[in-house]
């Protein structure tokens, strides 16, 4: 059974820095590239970007790129989502996501979800 | 960039009666090198993930129960379902990936 299982909810100060993970399980985590998407407190969702495990290639939204980082440690079967500078706005909760087998960017599987509240 | 606009909002469907949810692309996503329309949908139950229930426009996921169908090509799709059962409400999104992959804001639906 296909499982992507995330790091518990956080709550950091604005200016802190934040590292959450998504752990796959039940599959070859190599042969799947890896999603993360952003849902603001009652609002939609939001794309963030996807990573391939294979070689770490990273492809970013073009709307939200640059305050984030993506990863991922294929040793542990495991992507990160990484912040170096929190923001108040950085509030939300992140889903990872396992992309279809053809690698086309839509999600079959997803994580539970990451809970994230940055507040001073 | 592709922009996805969802109508209505919100609506609110008796059991067993019919709910329909378009959705609009300002970009047509359909390729011409394989004829496929790169739009999916996803429903969003309170306080849970997304799951995946049609791709391709009209693939339905496997499990996804059969009275949920997609439809439509280019710019403009519908999501149907046509019995509503009290498991069905939620919100729902389309997503396109035939450019950078955007959604569209979200339908509520409601039992009425």
């Amino acid at each position: 059974e296909v499982q992507l299982v995330q790091s518990g909810a956080e709550v950091r100060k604005p200016g802190e820095s934040l590292n959450i993970s998504c752990e796959s399980f039940g599959y070859r985590f190599a042969s799947y590239w890896i999603a993360w998407v952003r849902q603001l407190p009652g609002k939609g969702l939001e794309w963030m970007g996807i990573i391939d495990p294979i070689d770490s290639e990273t492809r970013y939204s073009q709307t939200l790129q640059g305050h984030f980082t993506i990863s991922v440690d294929k040793s542990i079967n495991t992507a990160y989502l990484q912040w170096s500078t929190l923001k108040a706005s950085d509030s939300a909760t992140y889903y990872c996501g396992r992309l279809y087998h053809s690698g086309d960017p839509f999600v079959e599987f997803w994580g539970q979800g990451t809970r994230v509240t940055v507040s001073s | 960039d592709f922009v996805l606009t969802q109508s209505p909002d919100s609506l609110a469907v008796a059991l067993g009666e019919r709910a329909t949810i378009s959705c609009k692309s300002s970009q047509s996503v359909l390729y011409s090198g394989n004829n496929k329309n790169y739009l999916a949908w996803y429903q969003q139950k309170a306080g849970q993930p997304p799951q995946l229930l049609i791709y391709w426009a009209s693939t339905r996921q496997p499990g996804v129960p059969d009275r949920f169908s997609g439809s439509g090509s280019g710019t403009d799709f519908t999501l149907t379902i046509s019995s509503l059962q009290a498991a069905d409400a939620a919100v729902y999104y389309c997503q396109q990936y035939h450019g950078n992959p955007s959604f569209g804001q979200g339908t509520r639906l409601e039992i009425k």
